[in-house]
């Protein structure tokens, strides 16, 4: 079984369209992220959560809204999409604690495009 | 100027060779990340480490936080250790930029 799981792992769209991505993990784990890497490969933090509560929430547009029904789903909302949106998106997760200091583990992304 | 700086960006090196990757950050942390990001898009995380050194493998990476600086060493480097290589710091999760490392057989 996957440790860490996200779906679709492509997202094609048009300018303007609502979509979401889900992220589940099996770890057991209090703490799950969302990242964007974007075209030049930088990676930046856009969420955290830590048992279902917000921990981190980066300077991201508010089209952008995590939504974490239970400790092993954190999917990440994005309203009225823009061609800027596109970029992979990681999900991750980590035993606890909001210090950021236990292993985390990484889904396999998700590679959105907004045409 | 990026808070978390890593070098060099590049990286060629044939089989064999002692690789070392290094990263610098200017925040105040209580531990480092290391993470690998294969050619094929998947990322694992490879080191945490809050002081002295960690070995796995035919990989060590080293942190002095004092001054606010870590080192990733590659003993023996393998084509299979071709990929990029990111350091990110603990607070807030703040990443360098990546360095791309190829060895040649």
């Amino acid at each position: 079984d996957t440790a860490v799981s996200q779906t679709p792992k492509y997202l094609v769209t048009q300018m303007g369209n609502d979509k979401s991505i889900k992220c589940e993990q099996n770890l057991g784990h209090d703490t799950m992220y969302w990242y964007k890497q974007d075209s030049k490969k930088f990676l930046k933090i856009m969420f955290s959560y830590n048992n279902k509560e917000l921990i981190i929430n980066e300077t991201v547009p508010n089209r952008f809204s995590p939504k974490s029904p239970d400790k092993a789903h954190l999917n990440l909302h994005i309203n009225s999409l823009e061609l800027g949106d596109s970029a992979v998106y990681f999900c991750a997760s980590s035993q606890n604690s909001g210090a950021n200091t236990d292993t985390q583990y990484f889904g396999p992304g998700t590679r959105l495009t907004v045409l | 100027k990026n808070e978390v700086e890593q070098s060099p960006q590049n990286l060629t090196a044939q089989e064999g060779e002692f690789i070392t990757i290094n990263c610098s950050y200017s925040v105040g942390i209580s531990a480092l990340h290391w993470l690998q990001q294969h050619p094929g898009g998947g990322i694992v995380s490879l080191f945490m480490l809050s002081s002295g050194k960690k070995k796995h493998g035919r990989l060590i990476a080293t942190i002095n936080i004092q001054e606010k600086h870590s080192s990733l060493h590659i003993t023996a480097s393998h084509p299979r250790d071709s990929a990029v290589y990111i350091c990110a710091t603990n607070n807030d999760m703040r990443f360098g930029a990546g360095t791309r490392l190829t060895v040649k057989p």
